[in-house]
């Protein structure tokens, strides 16, 4: 079945480390996105990715960086330089580079810093 | 930017009663979607409805229905013989019609959410 996979479900941080979060999918999908969720703040934009090898800032991008290098993987890289990446974190794709038909999402990742 | 608002952080409904669960948004565009998640507690969001604002007629499907209002900014989503499984929080969301002309109008805002209740 196509879908979004994301990994691994929980992940735990030491402080100064750089942590790196998983998305795949295949749907074939163009567009991928990565949002962060707080309790009480709904879904925040960090990064997304229309087409292969192109990433653009979403609303909280500090702290975070993204790769593209292929259509299926959207990796999300969490580095020291984030105060408080304590959160729950979801990668969605989309079907052609506009989302008008809504985002397929992943089952998301749990990020603690210990 | 857009905004959307949910003026309900929890809501509660019986077994098989009908609950309304409100939003509003911010917006200049006369082009644009809507939609409702749903994320049970396995939190794996579910797209439950799509509004495209130029189609005057309300979505639905199934059991799930809205009343879009274009001109108040208001897209409500409502639940109707509430189950069980209903239980989740519910997001709204805005996508800007601006086409895919690249940017963030493709982006979806999401509203904070109204966590759902049912009570058997």
């Amino acid at each position: 079945d196509g879908g979004i996979t994301q990994s691994p479900k929980y992940l735990f941080r030491k402080e100064g480390q750089n942590v790196t979060l998983s998305c795949e999918q295949n749907l074939n999908h163009d567009a991928m996105y990565w949002y962060r969720q707080d309790p009480g703040q709904g879904l925040r934009l960090i990064y997304y990715s229309q087409i292969v090898n192109d990433f653009q800032k979403g609303d909280i991008a500090e702290g975070y960086s993204v790769s593209r290098e292929k259509k299926e993987s959207f990796p999300l890289t969490v580095t020291s330089a984030q105060k408080n990446p304590t959160a729950f974190y979801l990668c969605a794709s989309s079907i052609g580079t506009g989302g008008a038909y809504g985002y397929t999402f992943g089952s998301g990742t749990r990020l603690t810093v210990v | 930017a857009q905004t959307v608002t949910q003026s309900q952080p929890e809501m509660s409904v019986q077994e098989a009663e009908t609950v309304t669960l409100s939003c509003t948004y911010d917006t200049s565009e006369s082009d644009y979607y809507l939609f409702w998640y749903k994320q049970p507690p396995s939190r794996q969001m579910i797209l439950v409805i799509r509004q495209e604002a130029y189609k005057q007629q309300n979505a639905t499907e199934n059991r799930f229905s809205v009343n879009f209002q274009k001109a108040a900014k208001s897209f409500s989503l409502k639940i109707s013989d509430s189950q069980l499984g209903d239980a989740a929080m519910y997001f709204c969301a805005y996508r800007s019609g601006k086409g895919n002309s690249g940017g963030s109008n493709y982006k979806l805002t999401f509203g904070k959410g109204t966590l759902l209740t049912v009570n058997p």
